[in-house]
């Protein structure tokens, strides 16, 4: 299909595992975003990748998270020695071309991760 | 960070009753703000962009209206049915990201 699409869609890691989440957005698409939504909280803001740069990171918890987007396309976030406050579902979205104003942004159907 | 606000948390309402809920926001600096529908297990799929104050859309039995000198808009749905359960979100677009509201999780009981 032409969507969002994540990978894996759900995810069970225990404690100190490391985990990656992958993101494949609409092909041509300039932005990627990630997103995490807490149990009962609306979605929060992590990163922001323009092409393979990433220009905002400040959303990231803590530095065991980690993102990449080495070439433009693919995104992985990888979370590193996992802890139960990790639990969440991970979205990513991507659009044409930037964020600000009237552009959509098309999301994926999201990675549930659940930390045990 | 902008706070965005929802309100209900969640809502049921029988199939065809009609329905609304509200998104209040910051009215300084204001850009845009985006509605989008949530169905579990899917994608958020956008349904409206709102950039002027006065501005209504309409999509089907779905309509929103902005107020932006007030910070609030409204998102109405007539005679819901059954497909329309889902969480709605109300965004505003940041300077790199977008501010979520928690949403409102509406429920339409057949």
């Amino acid at each position: 299909g032409a969507g969002v699409s994540q990978s894996p869609r759900y995810k069970v890691a225990k404690r100190g595992q490391d985990v990656a989440l992958r993101c494949d957005p609409i092909s041509g698409h300039v932005s990627l975003f990630w997103y995490q939504q807490a149990l009962g909280q609306g979605p929060e803001f992590l990163t922001y990748f323009q092409n393979e740069a990433q220009l905002d990171k400040s959303g990231l918890p803590s530095d065991r998270f980690f993102a990449e987007r080495p070439e433009g396309s693919v995104s992985t976030l990888k979370i590193q020695r996992t802890q139960q406050e990790d639990s969440a579902v991970y979205l990513c979205a991507s659009s044409p071309q930037g964020v600000r104003g009237q552009e959509t942004q098309y999301f994926g159907p999201g990675t549930r991760l659940l930390v045990l | 960070i902008l706070n965005v606000e929802q309100s209900p948390q969640s809502l049921h309402v029988q199939e065809g009753d009609s329905t609304n809920f509200t998104c209040s926001f910051p009215s300084s600096n204001f850009y845009a703000l985006h509605w989008y529908r949530w169905e579990t297990a899917k994608s958020p799929e956008a349904l409206f962009v709102m950039t002027l104050n006065g501005d209504e859309k309409k999509k089907g039995r779905i309509s929103a209206t902005l107020n932006t000198k007030e910070g609030y808009s409204y998102l109405y749905i007539k005679g819901s049915q059954p497909e329309d359960s889902a969480t709605y979100l109300c965004v505003i677009p940041g300077a790199n990201n977008l501010f979520f509201g928690t949403g409102t999780r509406l429920t339409v009981i057949p």
